[in-house]
């Protein structure tokens, strides 16, 4: 069964530092993985997504994210975070054939302090 | 463009009362269409997904049912709240099964007292 870990349930930081928000997936295949961003009160936004090619994705807003195969990994990084980026972030993963079943990690809170 | 929107954005029931969630696409035809449930404090878990009108999959089972009465609308309900369905809900929809991009609702916060 396909699962995913975000070890780290709440992250906070300074305006202007560096941000890895962690993600481990266990899939047995190849996966397509996401990250998804929720802000308050609202749904959630593809920050986010990877199935093949150059390991390292740019998302929205200078996050990028590192495909680690041999570590099962999906780290989310960002050079410089913002408070507007102080939102609930969430690693997801699924195969890639239609129908497949989306299964998201637990989430991880990012307080950014201004 | 697409639009989601779900209603209402929030509700407290009483343990043992009915409930309707509903969500509409606007702007799409044939969407794929699904509900999630997100527990307070919680992950995000797929409950049911819908590929047409008529058609619902249950993913699990949370005594709670889905369906779809037209090609644009999808309804969670339940005859019988239990106070482990609060949580906040979230419809998404995406363009077809092989598409990965899911859009979601703005939620309904759902408080089972």
């Amino acid at each position: 069964a396909q699962s995913v870990t975000q070890p780290d349930a709440r992250v906070t930081v300074s305006e202007g530092a560096s941000l890895q928000l962690r993600c481990k997936y266990s899939y047995s295949g190849t996966p397509y993985l996401f990250w998804y961003v929720q802000y308050p009160r609202q749904g959630l936004q593809l920050l986010l997504k990877y199935y093949s090619g150059d390991p390292v994705v740019q998302g929205v807003n200078g996050f990028e994210a590192e495909f680690i195969k041999s570590n099962s990994s999906f780290h989310l990084r960002k050079a410089s975070v913002h408070w507007s980026d102080s939102a609930v972030y969430f690693c997801a993963v699924r195969g890639w054939w239609a129908g497949a079943k989306l299964t998201f990690g637990g989430g991880t809170r990012l307080t950014v302090r201004p | 463009a697409q639009t989601i929107h779900q209603w209402p954005v929030a509700e407290i029931k009483a343990v043992g009362s009915p409930l309707s969630l509903g969500c509409t696409i606007k702007g799409k035809s044939s969407p794929n269409l699904y509900w999630y449930w997100q527990a307070t404090g919680g992950t995000l878990q797929q409950l049911f997904y819908s590929i047409t009108v008529g058609q619902v999959e249950s993913v699990v089972q949370l005594n709670l049912s889905a369906s779809r009465p037209k090609d644009d609308q999808f309804i969670l309900s339940t005859e019988k709240l239990l106070l482990s369905h609060s949580g906040f809900y979230l419809c998404a929809w995406s363009l077809d099964s092989s598409n990965e991009r899911l859009f979601f609702g703005h939620g309904t916060k759902l408080s089972v007292l």
